[in-house]
């Protein structure tokens, strides 16, 4: 158990359909990134934030945004769903630089 | 941008044989991380390799970083049915983001 959760689990949605996946990081780990990981393309980082603030971002559609709240979870929202988002997300998390933590991730089905 | 790739894809192997994966980057390594992703499920931290030549192991499992060759290996010696995975290798790529290989899925045969 890495400390780091994610919810839910699955999730299984239409195309057109708007969803949140939640995180919470470990206890003390200011940073959070989001990955999605597919079969053709593999594990793609999307975006990171720091304390709050977005630091880093990497191949994320602009159909998708994601914020960190003052008590450190962070939510990814996807919208305007396409089958091809069909894939696990995950989310990690990090005590310093470079050393992450990742969740069990949410397998997200597009129909 | 940097990529890393890794060989082979997908490796079946007799309970009880050595592997070895290998994970190949496409600019100069200034570290690597080795993950285990059960299928499925989430990855695991298996070690972090930070300089040239260093080797470090895992619970038998051993992984070198080669510097020079732009190149870490990972060994699993007498493999077991609990190794089966994904194994994936990531390096730091620029701020705090860390790119990953595909992946090696890894089947143990009884």
């Amino acid at each position: 158990d890495s400390g780091v959760t994610q919810t839910p689990k699955h999730l299984i949605t239409a195309t057109g359909q708007r969803v949140t996946l939640r995180c919470s990081p470990r206890s003390g780990d200011l940073s959070v990134y989001w990955y999605q990981q597919s079969l053709d393309q593999g594990l793609q980082f999307l975006i990171q934030y720091y304390n709050g603030e977005e630091r880093a971002k990497g191949n994320i559609l602009e159909r998708f945004s994601a914020q960190q709240f003052p008590d450190l979870h962070s939510e990814l929202n996807l919208s305007s769903l396409e089958l091809g988002d069909s894939a696990l997300y995950f989310c990690a998390s990090s005590p310093h630089y470079n050393e992450q933590f990742f969740g069990p991730g949410t397998r997200l089905t597009v129909l | 941008s940097q990529e890393l790739e890794q060989s082979p894809q997908s490796l079946i192997v007799q309970e009880g044989k050595n592997l070895t994966i290998n994970c190949t980057s496409s600019k100069t390594l200034y570290g690597l991380y080795w993950y285990k992703q059960k299928y499925g499920e989430g990855l695991i931290f298996l070690m972090m390799l930070q300089k040239g030549g260093e080797e470090k192991s895992h619970e038998k499992i051993t992984a070198k970083l080669d510097e020079k060759k732009q190149q870490s290996s990972l060994h699993i010696p007498a493999s077991q049915p609990s190794h089966a995975g994904i194994y994936l290798c990531g390096a730091p790529s620029g701020d705090d983001k860390i790119i990953f290989g595909k992946g090696t899925r890894l089947h143990i045969l009884p």
